[in-house]
């Protein structure tokens, strides 16, 4: 069965250090996701994007964040100056019709210092 | 915006058949209702969908009452390896997942 994979699984960085989290969603899917989830919180919506553009943030995503599909298969998410509060689970997601089931994969946990 | 509000916990034993509701207030025309499956240190998993009536598959049943304020997912038989956190997200027409706090169900031998 074809899955999300992310990498790192898990990062460590000091506080204003640029991180780049790294998907690879399912090859056939359309729409690409991210969210994270802080350590015993709800799981969280970052971003959508669809068609080589964003679709939708969240007022989480502020001008720190970006993400890019530099090629076919890669969905980053680059945060450029990491603050503390940015410590989480991030996962990314990704669907082939923007209605129905989402697959997200194992996640990367961002561990600012 | 949509806010989905579910009991924090629940405990059942091997066997039996569990079912976890969860409020939706605020739920637009064009939103889905929508189950989600999370494991510790795991990414959630897609469980079911519905927009009204019910809906069933292969492991659970979704129950939509016609006002669609609220939503109750169905686990028939349940197992230890149930044993997870269970989120109802909104799924918005845009794509966005709005979710809750979610319920950890207990699944006890």
């Amino acid at each position: 069965e074809p899955e999300v994979t992310q990498t790192p699984s898990h990062q460590v960085t000091q506080m204003g250090q640029e991180v780049i989290l790294r998907c690879v969603p399912i090859s056939n899917h359309l729409y690409f996701y991210w969210y994270r989830q802080i350590l015993g919180q709800k799981v969280e919506f970052l971003v959508s994007f669809y068609n080589n553009e964003i679709s939708e943030k969240s007022e989480i995503f502020d001008d720190q964040f970006s993400v890019e599909r530099p090629d076919g298969s890669n969905f980053t998410l680059k945060i450029r100056s990491t603050k503390l509060e940015d410590s989480a689970m991030y996962f990314c997601a990704s669907g082939n019709t923007r209605a129905y089931e989402q697959y997200f994969g194992p996640g990367t946990r961002l561990t600012v210092t | 915006l949509a806010k989905t509000t579910q009991p924090i916990s629940m405990d059942s034993y091997e066997g039996q058949e569990v079912n976890i509701t969860c409020s939706h207030n605020n739920i637009a025309t064009n939103d889905y209702i929508t189950w989600y499956q999370q494991f510790p240190s795991q990414g959630p998993r897609f469980i079911i969908q519905g927009y009204k009536t019910k809906v069933t598959n292969e492991v659970a049943s979704l129950f939509i009452p016609a006002d669609r304020k609220s939503s109750t997912l169905s686990l028939p038989r349940v197992s230890l390896s149930d044993t997870a956190v269970y989120y109802c997200p909104t799924l918005r027409d845009t794509g966005k997942l709005i979710f809750g706090q979610g319920t950890t169900l207990q699944v006890k031998p």
